[in-house]
């Protein structure tokens, strides 16, 4: 069965320290990956997804399919990005989403 | 522009009383609309998808329903609550480049 697993429930770190947010999957075609993050008191909504390739807040994930991760990474953190993110994989219709990952990013 | 609208945004019900979470997907026609359950420590938990007026498929045998009388509406429903329907609901709608819209969604609490 496709799955999502992001293995960590909750990443704290300082102010100005690197992250790596960490998704693995499993699929038998080519995976559309995709990164959402909730901010407190807001909705969920898209960061990133890896077909565009794109840097959104600083934040970037490269597809690995050799190790079927796609981590979501940003150099330097910021208390703003303290939040819940999660991964997600999106297979025909559907998206299978992983258990999320809570950031928290101390001053 | 498009936009996704649920209610209630919150709910508290006696076990055993019925459910209608309401969906409403405005500025796009034709969506593929979904309902999700989100709890903490479980991520999001696909419940149910539509690609068309009367099309559900259900993804986890439980005690809901849903249905989409209309193009841009999509219900969640239940006969008779269970405490462990107890958790966050969410609506959301695929866009053209294939990401997720999702709605506020609705706390409910059965007691």
């Amino acid at each position: 069965a496709q799955r999502v697993t992001q293995p960590e429930k909750l990443l704290s770190v300082f102010k100005g320290a690197p992250v790596e947010l960490k998704c693995n999957y499993s699929y038998s075609g080519s995976p559309e990956l995709f990164w959402y993050v909730q901010y407190s008191r807001q909705r969920l909504q898209l960061l990133l997804r890896h077909i565009s390739r794109e840097s959104i807040k600083g934040f970037t994930a490269d597809l690995n399919k050799g190790e079927t991760s796609f981590h979501l990474k940003k150099p330097f953190a910021q208390e703003e990005d303290s939040a819940m993110y999660y991964c997600a994989l999106k297979e025909a219709y559907k998206y299978i989403f992983g258990t999320g990952t809570r950031l928290k990013v101390l001053a | 522009s498009q936009t996704i609208h649920q209610w209630p945004a919150t709910l508290v019900q006696p076990v055993g009383s019925p459910l209608s979470l309401e969906c409403t997907v405005e500025g796009t026609s034709n969506p593929n609309l979904y309902w999700y359950r989100q709890a903490a420590g479980r991520g999001l938990q696909l419940l149910f998808y539509s690609v068309g007026i009367g099309q559900i498929s259900s993804e986890v045998p439980q005690n809901l329903s849903a249905s989409r009388p209309q193009d841009r509406q999509f219900i969640l429903s239940s006969k008779k609550l269970l405490l462990s329907d107890s958790g966050f609901y969410l609506c959301a709608w695929r866009g053209e480049s294939n990401e997720q819209f999702f709605g506020p969604g609705t706390r409910l609490t059965v007691l």
